[in-house]
């Protein structure tokens, strides 16, 4: 069975830039979430989607990120304009979501380097 | 604030001795808890969970512990292989809320 897709694995732009990240999660899982993982620290929450729908994007900066999963499958995390801040890597996991249990299963990360 | 704490960086263990992560929490709400390990350039991989309706959950070489009165789980792994040397990552959820809580990661290394 495939695991979680990510795509590019690694990315470097200039600050003010613009960048996006690609994810294909699991076939069959429903939530599929995005996450951003300093060094030295766990994963942190950026989205979280049930289908085709955003039911946790609290803690997604919105003013300058956005993330779209269309059809429920596949989705894209864009930063637009990128700042110095935004170096990290990048993580995309999916799960079976409901009564699937909180297993999430991540894909390899896209490193972003903003200089 | 952190509610899910690894306060030991990094470990290091001789290959076929017993190693032991340590995981605090803050969060009385927590019933949920998983365990993850990261090899570099890799994303996290499930290892194992406990309910809270649990204080033990065994699979293989892996064990986690979960002392609630404490609010602190561990996972024990023996005997130790270095294939075992990754970062260890522990996480809490509450119920059906599937948002995890992430700790910062434990280094183990094991010595041959």
């Amino acid at each position: 069975e495939a695991g979680v897709v990510q795509s590019p694995r690694y990315k470097i732009i200039e600050k003010k830039q613009p960048v996006a990240f690609w994810c294909n999660p699991i076939s069959g899982h429903n939530t599929l979430y995005w996450y951003r993982q300093n060094l030295g620290q766990g994963p942190e929450l950026l989205i979280r989607y049930e289908n085709e729908e955003a039911v946790d994007d609290s803690q997604l900066p919105k003013d300058r990120f956005s993330a779209e999963r269309l059809k429920g499958v596949d989705s894209t995390l864009k930063i637009q304009p990128a700042e110095l801040g935004d170096s990290a890597v990048y993580l995309c996991a999916s799960s079976l979501g409901l009564d699937g249990g909180n297993e999430q299963y991540f894909g390899p990360g896209t490193r972003l380097t903003v200089t | 604030d952190q509610q899910v704490k690894q306060n030991s960086p990094s470990l290091s263990v001789q290959e076929g001795r017993i190693s032991i992560l340590n995981c605090d929490y803050t969060n009385s709400m927590f019933d949920y808890f998983l365990w993850y390990k990261k090899y570099p350039a890799e994303g996290p991989t499930f290892l194992i969970s406990i309910s809270s309706i649990k204080d033990k959950n065994e699979d293989g070489r892996f064990t986690v512990f979960l002392n609630k009165s404490a609010k602190h789980l561990s996972l024990h792994i023996v005997p130790s292989q270095p294939g075992d040397s990754a970062v260890y990552f522990c996480a809490a959820s509450v119920g059906s809320n599937y948002q995890l809580i992430w700790g910062a990661g434990t280094k183990l290394i094991i010595k041959p």
